[in-house]
């Protein structure tokens, strides 16, 4: 069956633009989580989703993240004015619900900002 | 703040042996820890799971152990081979409820023939 996808995969951008990174969680999965994994580093939470709503968003580094979910089904996470810190790949999760401990990662977009 | 550590050195073992990768983390008690594959430029895997209760949990060639009381869980893979050659991330749930991970830098195991 189709996994996470995410897109896009790679992501080049200047310093200053907005970006958006989508995720597609596999279908009938109400939590949804973003990560961002910098080159070395563990993952590092941003937010997390229950159906539409987030009660969870003590991960996003600054108020330039944000991130909705629609229809408990596809999510968008916008950076703006990127600056090269941003750089990182930016990882998506899905599972059946909160209680369901297995998370399924989709692939990852790969953002760098020069 | 809640830390977790992996050898950051890559391990390097012979086809065959068994590898065993260390994961140590301080100021927390998880219910569970977890243990998750992620190969180059691919997402995460999930592998295992361990509860708090539960010493040892073994899947196939795979075993996870968790002593609470050192703060440490020990991940083996015997009978190792090639394939098996990945990082591998250890995680702890910090939210008590939702499942919100927060990972160690991982490990990165190569397994020569």
């Amino acid at each position: 069956g189709a996994g996470v996808s995410q897109s896009p995969s790679n992501k080049v951008t200047e310093k200053g633009k907005d970006v958006e990174l989508r995720c597609d969680p596999i279908s009938g999965h109400t939590a949804l989580y973003w990560y961002r994994q910098s080159l070395g580093q563990g993952l590092e939470f941003l937010i997390y989703f229950q159906g539409n709503s987030a009660p969870d968003k003590s991960g996003l580094p600054s108020d330039r993240f944000s991130a909705e979910r629609t229809g408990g089904s596809v999510s968008t996470l916008t950076i703006q004015r990127t600056q090269q810190e941003d750089s990182a790949v930016y990882l998506c999760a899905s599972s059946l619900s909160a209680g369901d401990l297995e998370q399924y990662f989709g692939p990852g977009t790969r953002l760098t900002v020069t | 703040s809640q830390k977790i550590e992996q050898n950051s050195e890559a391990l390097n073992i012979q086809e065959g042996k068994t590898a065993t990768l260390t994961c140590n983390y301080t100021n927390y008690s998880p219910a569970y820890l977890q243990w998750y594959r992620q190969d180059p430029g691919r997402g995460p895997v999930f592998l295992l799971l361990i509860r708090e209760n539960e010493k040892e949990k073994r899947k196939e060639r795979l075993k996870v152990t968790f002593d609470t009381t050192l703060k440490q869980s020990l991940f083996h893979i015997t009978a190792s081979q090639p394939a098996d050659s990945a990082t591998y991330l250890c995680a702890l749930d910090i939210s008590g409820g939702y499942n919100k991970l927060i990972f160690g830098a991982g490990t990165r195991l190569a397994v020569h023939p």
